[in-house]
């Protein structure tokens, strides 16, 4: 089975303008959640998606948004952007087995914004 | 609110050395409890997940324990080899009804010397 996909891998913008990110899940995953990575706030939930609709959602400004389509796929949008948004960007996606979940992560999308 | 704690924040050791990685928890009602490692610049790898009714996981050299009561899991890495350096984070998930969202430590800085 092909794992997490995430496309970009890499991208640089600049302050203001708009970004959107894409991840697969691992076929037959129903649930993608997104997580945002830097040195000084380590790994912190973004939301997640179940069935295309938000699951969860953690403490981040509504600049920050994503959807999930009929496939599972998700994307994430960042609008306007700020110096502070550079970070690594993970998606994971998992499946209940009925026993257990273990999540999957992708290799991410790192987001410099100058 | 949920506080994940990872102890010791790096930690450097020559190669064939047996090693403890500790992970605290400040909210005991989890559903269950996965470790993590992360190379540079990459996505996360799932190694151990640890439901809550569980006491200990293995896999090869790799051993992880959990102590609800006290909020407390250990990841025990045995024979230490230079391929094992890495980023070994360890992740609660709060509940079975709170979807994915995992809640993560800071992570522990391992370099094992060859």
């Amino acid at each position: 089975k092909a794992g997490v996909t995430q496309t970009p891998r890499y991208l640089i913008k600049t302050r203001g303008q708009q970004v959107t990110l894409s991840c697969s899940p691992i076929s037959g995953h129903r649930s993608v959640s997104w997580y945002q990575q830097t040195p000084g706030q380590g790994l912190q939930f973004l939301f997640e998606y179940f069935s295309e609709t938000q699951r969860n959602k953690g403490n981040f400004p509504g600049r920050f948004s994503g959807r999930q389509f009929s496939n599972s796929r998700s994307e994430m949008n960042v609008s306007t952007l700020e110096l502070g948004d550079s970070a690594l960007y993970l998606c994971a996606s998992s499946s209940w087995t009925g026993v257990q979940e273990t999540q999957y992560f992708g290799p991410g999308t790192r987001l410099l914004v100058l | 609110k949920q506080e994940v704690t990872q102890i010791p924040a790096a930690l450097s050791v020559p190669e064939g050395e047996n090693l403890v990685l500790n992970c605290s928890f400040t909210d005991s009602a989890i559903y269950n409890l996965q470790w993590f490692r992360q190379d540079p610049g990459k996505g996360l790898t799932s190694l151990l997940l640890i439901q809550s009714s569980q006491r200990e996981q293995t896999s090869g050299r790799l051993n992880a324990s959990l102590d609800k009561s006290s909020g407390r899991s250990t990841l025990y890495i045995a024979a230490s080899q230079p391929g094992d350096s890495a980023t070994y984070l360890c992740a609660v998930k709060r509940g079975e009804t709170s979807g994915s969202r995992l809640t993560f430590g800071e992570g522990t800085q391992l370099t094992v010397n060859p």
